[in-house]
């Protein structure tokens, strides 16, 4: 699995959209790239995936770049309950093994 | 109700000891994961059954041993326990096992050895 680079903190203001962003420059063809993120003390939480098309849910969007060597997470409207660690994982198609990095601590302020 | 429920939330035990830490997921999902966070906050898979079968194991000591009863259950039993093994201990499943679907985590068993 292609290796991920990603901040390792950020701030955002309540309301505004929070742009978190991710290099994986060694992505093949077959991977995905995944978001997930752990609010404190709770277990990890899906947010979105995509392989090469942009996607969007009623969580987030993803937005991968052409060469699908960098991608952004975009939450619209972030709100305090945001907080949390983001994490960006480039997955393969075999068997699904979750490759946690340090990932991006968001943090959301009034 | 919970989707993926792990018990107990919080053991605390002595080094030496042998406990088990239970998983059930109601998603009727057919493979389930163990992940380890120490104390780095590092996430690592340890374990992962699918359909009952072992398919991945990440060099863990044998002293950690997966049991999964039927398809919605993966229990972790430990012996032995020894202070590194303080951690929290995540469970999780997914439909599937290729790349192109999400999994659902528990929310955590923390161990705490003394």
């Amino acid at each position: 699995d292609a290796k991920t680079t990603q901040p390792t903190s950020m701030d955002c203001a309540e309301g505004r959209a929070a742009n978190l962003p991710c290099n994986h420059s060694t992505i093949s063809g077959n991977e995905y790239v995944y978001w997930y993120r752990q609010i404190h003390s709770q277990g990890p939480q899906y947010i979105i995936h995509g392989l090469k098309n942009n996607e969007t849910n009623e969580m987030a969007s993803l937005i991968i770049t052409e060469d699908r060597k960098s991608s952004t997470l975009i939450l619209p409207h972030a709100t305090l309950r945001d907080t949390a660690v983001y994490y960006c994982i480039a997955m393969n198609t075999g068997f699904q093994k979750l490759v946690f990095g340090t990932g991006t601590r968001l943090l959301v302020s009034p | 109700d919970t989707a993926v429920s792990q018990t107990p939330k919080y053991l605390v035990t002595q080094m030496g000891n042998d406990k088990s830490i239970k998983c059930e997921q109601n998603l009727g999902h057919d493979t389930m994961y163990w992940y380890k966070q120490d104390s780095k906050k590092f996430l690592k898979i340890m374990f992962s059954y699918n359909n009952k079968e072992l398919i991945i194991n990440e060099t863990v000591p044998n002293r950690f041993s997966p049991k999964s009863p039927d398809k919605a259950h993966l229990n972790l039993h430990i012996n032995s326990l020894e202070l590194g093994d303080s951690a929290v201990y995540f469970c999780a499943s997914s439909q599937g096992t290729g790349a192109n679907t999400e999994a659902f985590f528990g929310q955590g068993t923390r161990l705490t050895v003394v």
